[in-house]
């Protein structure tokens, strides 16, 4: 079974600056996708990024930019410039292909808060 | 559009009560999914409906049970609450689309208080 671990439960940082998040995962396919989601107080859950396994070009969003290392299985989320909007709970997820037996069942991280000083 | 909507938003339960959380979206996807949130444990799959007259357990069914009602809907049932369901739920379509990284869309989240 695939396992994700968001290592760090809370993170800071002050407006203006750069913050990296961890995560790493576990798995034994070689085809995935992995996800970096939003959850602001208001509890909805925001898509930030996706990174397709076998596309080595780390993805980037605007401020919001990733670094993928698929042999060490790890895929991190850089917030450049951070925004007091950016403060929130952030969750780490992989998905295997929707072909088979998964259906696209994420497997989530536990979630790391974010901290936006001003 | 509304995209994902749930029923209600929150509720208290007492002990052995039992509800329904509803779940409904008008994107025209196939697959739709329930979750959990418990507090440092992330989202954990409860069922999901890979497509409309079918469904199958996720990784915490127990206690639970399922209804793809059409392909709009798709409700959680709760047949006699205990006060280890309390959490927040959360329901996610997605297309069915193989081999795409289309992503799953959520609900705003019900959260549920059982006494």
């Amino acid at each position: 079974a695939q396992t994700v671990t968001q290592s760090q439960p809370e993170m800071s940082v002050q407006e203006a600056e750069t913050v990296t998040l961890s995560c790493t995962y576990d798995t034994s396919e070689s085809d995935y996708y992995l996800f970096w989601y939003k959850q602001p107080p208001s509890r909805q859950m925001i898509l930030v990024i996706r990174q397709e396994a076998y596309k080595q070009q780390n993805a980037t969003e605007n401020r919001f930019s990733v670094n993928f290392q698929k042999a060490a299985k790890s895929f991190s989320l850089k917030i450049s410039d951070s925004q007091l909007g950016d403060a929130a709970m952030y969750f780490c997820a992989y998905r295997t292909p929707a072909g088979g037996t998964s259906y696209g069942k994420l497997t989530f991280g536990q979630g790391t808060i974010l901290t936006v000083h001003p | 559009n509304a995209g994902v909507t749930q029923t209600p938003k929150f509720q208290v339960l007492k002990t052995g009560q039992s509800m329904t959380l509803q779940c409904a979206q008008d994107m025209n996807h196939n697959s739709m999914y329930w979750y959990r949130q418990d507090p440092g444990m992330g989202l954990r799959l409860i069922y999901y409906s890979a497509s409309e007259g079918t469904t199958d357990k996720g990784e915490v069914p127990n206690g639970y049970n399922v209804s793809r009602l059409n392909k709009r809907e798709f409700s959680l049932r709760l047949e006699s609450a205990a006060p280890s369901q309390t959490s927040v739920y959360f329901c996610a379509a997605r297309t069915g689309a193989s081999y795409s990284y289309n992503e799953q869309f959520f609900g705003p989240g019900t959260r549920l208080t059982v006494l």
